[in-house]
């Protein structure tokens, strides 16, 4: 089974500031990881994914998320936050070693409020 | 050009009665996928289907079907709809194949369901 935590239903930072949503996954197997972004009345738009290599992935907007296999973890970054980051984000997984339709199992997502 | 375009973008009926909500995709992939969210925006995966298989989410109940008459189209029948079907409903797809393949989702903007 694989599944996907994101543990804040929101996130609230100032503009300029540097922004982080966290994730933890689970799975059985080795992880590919992702991180969407849903802006209202739209649908989810990829950012970001780690498939193998650097834990460190860039993405679109200026985002990052480091993968850490020790904390079964995938936390969002960004350096500096803009107020048009303001959305939902979503992280996801898939097990490697599964291949049962490739389907994702998305997190609850995450508001990013971005004051500024 | 809408790379995942699905109708309609709003849909209110009345309890009881079957509908269905079309999804065709101009990029050539050869998977697609529904997705259902919440009202509290939980996303959950339905099914994942491509020219070989239909992977089925066992939560789903039988009177949601995915129908594919090409490798564009899957359109998505719901029979006898009920008060807790009422949410919305995503339409995506990826060109899966394993490590080297470019492995993100691409979604349309969703259709809004409401049963009354």
């Amino acid at each position: 089974a694989q599944s996907v935590a994101q543990p804040e239903d929101q996130v609230n930072v100032a503009e300029g500031n540097p922004l982080t949503v966290k994730c933890t996954y689970s799975v059985s197997g080795n992880p590919y990881l992702f991180w969407y972004v849903q802006y209202p009345n739209r649908g989810l738009q990829f950012l970001l994914k780690y498939i193998t290599g650097d834990n460190l992935v860039k993405g679109s907007y200026g985002f990052e998320a480091e993968f850490n296999k020790s904390q079964t973890s995938f936390h969002l970054k960004k350096p500096s936050a803009l107020v048009s980051d303001s959305a939902l984000y979503f992280c996801a997984v898939r097990d490697m070693n599964n291949n049962a339709g490739n389907m994702l199992t998305f997190g609850g997502g995450t508001r990013l409020m971005v004051k500024p | 050009d809408t790379a995942v375009s699905q109708t309609p973008k709003y849909l209110v009926t009345q309890m009881g009665n079957d509908k269905s909500i079309k999804c065709e995709q101009n990029l050539g992939h050869d998977t697609m996928y529904w997705y259902k969210q919440d009202s509290k925006k939980f996303l959950k995966i339905m099914f994942s289907y491509n020219n070989k298989e239909l992977i089925i989410n066992e939560t789903v109940p039988n009177r949601f079907s995915p129908k594919s008459p090409d490798k564009a189209h899957l359109n998505l029948h719901i029979n006898s709809l009920e008060l807790g079907d009422s949410a919305v409903y995503f339409c995506a797809s990826s060109q899966m194949g394993g490590l080297t393949t470019n492995e993100k989702l691409f979604f349309g903007s969703g259709t809004q369901l409401s049963v009354l």
